[in-house]
């Protein structure tokens, strides 16, 4: 089975654009989850989707959004991009939830650079 | 309140040396998930076991073992005869049910393990 994939693998972008970044799941997994890994604050989580609807949300400001497709996969965007936005952004699939316990599977991550 | 402390910020080890990575977690469900990743240079984080609150069974998988213990809260993680190749960051997680109903799934600081040649 194919795991997650993500793309763009890099991306390099100045302020105030915006960035759309894309996952793929594992076939078969309805549930994806994005998160956001820097140096400083770690690994925090941006927002789950699961049949299209967004489940759980973390603490993030309404620059990032999200959405899923019928086909389970997903997109991430971030509006008017600042320089504390770079960073890593892993997506994960899981079965059904992430967040009631089921093992999520990460792909390689999105390494967004804002200059 | 959800948390996961992981004490050990970085940790070196001569290879073939045993090394223990801790991980502490607070919740107040009686039904909750922990998990190990593994994350090497490359970005990618790895799964490596999950653990549900109701087996407390520990775990060996070759040179990996895990301790699961609910009296302290703990579930640390123990590689045997340590590998170059296990130079990584190990993330410790924890999912369980907030007191606003949903289900979290958050992450410890990460622990990263040098193994020298």
């Amino acid at each position: 089975k194919a795991g997650v994939t993500q793309t763009p693998r890099y991306l390099i972008k100045t302020r105030g654009q915006q960035v759309t970044l894309s996952c793929s799941p594992i076939s078969g997994h309805r549930s994806v989850s994005w998160y956001q890994q820097t140096p400083g604050q770690g690994l925090q989580f941006l927002f789950e989707y699961f049949s299209e609807t967004q489940r759980n949300k973390g603490n993030f400001p309404g620059r990032f959004s999200g959405r899923q497709f019928s086909n389970s996969r997903s997109e991430m965007n971030v509006s008017t991009l600042e320089l504390g936005d770079s960073a890593l952004y892993l997506c994960a699939s899981s079965l059904v939830s992430g967040g009631a316990g089921d093992t999520q599977y990460f792909g390689p991550g999105t390494r967004l650079t804002v200059l | 309140a959800q948390k996961v402390t992981q004490a050990q910020t970085e940790i070196s080890v001569v290879e073939k040396e045993d090394v223990t990575l801790d991980c502490v977690y607070e919740t107040r469900d009686t039904t909750y998930y922990l998990f190990w990743y593994k994350q090497p240079p490359s970005g990618e984080l790895v799964f490596l076991i999950r653990r549900n609150s109701f087996d407390e069974q520990n775990e060996i998988s070759g040179r990996y073992s895990w301790n699961f213990q609910k009296s302290t809260s703990s579930f640390n993680f123990t590689i045997t005869a340590s590998q170059v190749v296990d130079s990584a960051v190990y993330f410790c997680a924890l999912s369980d049910l907030t007191t606003s109903g949903t289900y979290k799934y958050i992450f410890g600081t990460g622990t990263r393990l040098k193994v020298l040649a």
